[in-house]
């Protein structure tokens, strides 16, 4: 069974500019998480989705950040315009059903902003 | 809130060393807590979990124990080896569902 895969590895872009990450959660989990680390700080929860609904998105930043989660299945996380603060490793995670069920996470999005 | 605080890093042991990692947490009601291992290259994955008070975490020879009385999760291990050369979170999971990490503490282990 294949993991939780996020695309791309890597991004650097310039400040000002767009930036879409992808996560494709493990096949069947309704559940899905964005987190982020900055700067070697402590890995920050970002959002929830239980299928395409927003569970809570009270992590969110700002109004710079857009996720989505179309059908239920793979999720974007947009970030228009970027700021040098984004920068850092954007990860998703995934699981089946609430409640203390192991979150299964993705090898992570690096991004840099210039 | 909730909140944890794990050992600064980084940390660099020599091979068949004795090993912890120090945690704490903050929260509110009864949480869950976890230990996550971050190799290089990959994702987060799960070490191991604690559900309640006194319960013991156990995988690949790392324990932690759920301590309520001193609000810790410390992990150990009784000899490490180059493969467990890691970053190690430490977290725990509230109602909300959204797990709180520490900040992370890599360990380097020499041959």
């Amino acid at each position: 069974e294949a993991g939780v895969t996020q695309f791309p590895s890597h991004s650097v872009i310039e400040k000002g500019q767009t930036v879409t990450l992808r996560c494709d959660p493990i096949s069947g989990h309704d559940n899905l998480y964005w987190y982020r680390r900055v700067m070697g700080k402590e890995i920050k929860f970002l959002l929830h989705f239980v299928k395409e609904s927003k569970q809570d998105e009270s992590g969110m930043p700002n109004n710079r950040f857009l996720a989505e989660r179309t059908g239920g299945t793979y999720s974007t996380l947009k970030v228009q315009p970027a700021e040098l603060e984004d920068s850092g490793v954007y990860f998703c995670a995934s699981s089946q059903e609430l409640r203390g069920n192991e979150q299964f996470f993705g090898p992570g999005t690096r991004l840099t902003v210039l | 809130g909730n909140s944890v605080t794990q050992m600064e890093g980084p940390v660099t042991l020599s091979e068949e060393a004795f090993l912890t990692i120090n945690c704490t947490y903050t929260a509110t009601g009864y949480p869950s807590l976890f230990w996550y291992v971050q190799y290089p290259g990959e994702g987060l994955q799960l070490l191991l979990k604690a559900t309640k008070a006194d319960d013991k975490g156990s995988n690949k020879g790392f324990e932690a124990t759920y301590r309520k009385e001193t609000t810790s999760f410390h992990l150990e291990k009784g000899s490490v080896q180059v493969s467990d050369s890691a970053v190690y979170f430490c977290a725990l999971l509230t109602g909300a569902n959204n797990l709180f990490f520490g900040t992370g503490t890599r360990l380097t282990v020499i041959p």
